[in-house]
């Protein structure tokens, strides 16, 4: 069965500090991949996507994810986390017909 | 990009009332529409897909007939919780698939609504 794990539920990191969060999927075919931010009481907003094509993804507010075939993996990174940063972020895995299965989530504190 | 639209984004309601959440697709046609629900300090996880005029499909363990969902437009679905009870409180959120030339493949989301039941 597909799935999507986010092994970390919560990170704690420093202001300026650089980040990695992870995922990974269990997925038979070629995945489409994503990461969602959701700060607390809104909705979901997309920062990258993976189709097909390079696999070091650029997305928005400097986050950028490498899909790692091999690894089954999809992790997303940032060089220097910013104050603003701190939310919860979802890792998802797209089916053929845009249902989507999401991670558990982690939770990321940035430290002034 | 696609606009989905849901509202409200806050409801508070009294325990054995419904409650009706609204997604409307702003600027495409929502032939499919997922449902999601999340818990607190949970993931979302998927409850209904809703397809234009037919009925809708349920996950695993999800109540249909306390959970309705209507989807009688290609850009409304609505998702109305009967008789709610406090277990209900939840953030549910919906997501359409876009459609057209400039769409990718990728799903929008509304903007979530928070559901308490007191």
């Amino acid at each position: 069965a597909q799935s999507v794990t986010q092994p970390d539920i919560h990170i704690t990191v420093s202001e300026g500090a650089s980040l990695e969060l992870r995922c990974n999927y269990s997925y038979g075919a070629t995945p489409y991949l994503f990461w969602y931010v959701q700060s607390p009481g809104q909705g979901l907003q997309l920062l990258l996507k993976y189709f097909s094509g390079d696999t070091l993804v650029q997305g928005i507010k400097g986050f950028e994810a490498e899909f790692k075939r091999s690894q089954s993996s999809f992790n997303l990174r940032k060089p220097s986390v910013h104050w603003s940063d701190a939310a919860e972020y979802f890792c998802a895995v797209g089916e053929g017909t845009y249902k989507y299965i999401f991670g558990t989530g982690t939770r990321l504190k940035v430290l002034a | 990009g696609a606009v989905v639209s849901q509202h409200p984004s806050r409801v508070i309601c009294k325990s054995g009332t419904s409650v009706k959440i609204e997604c409307r697709s702003l600027d495409f046609q929502a032939t499919t529409m997922f449902w999601y629900r999340q818990f607190p300090k949970k993931s979302l996880m998927l409850m209904a897909t809703s397809n234009e005029g037919s009925k809708a499909t349920y996950e695993q363990g999800v109540e249909k007939d306390k959970f309705l969902i209507n989807h009688a437009s290609l850009t409304l679905s609505t998702l109305t919780v009967t008789s709610a009870h406090p277990e209900d409180s939840s953030f549910y959120i919906c997501s359409s698939p876009g459609r057209g030339p400039e769409m990718n493949t990728e799903a929008f989301f509304g903007q979530g609504t928070r559901l308490t039941v007191v």
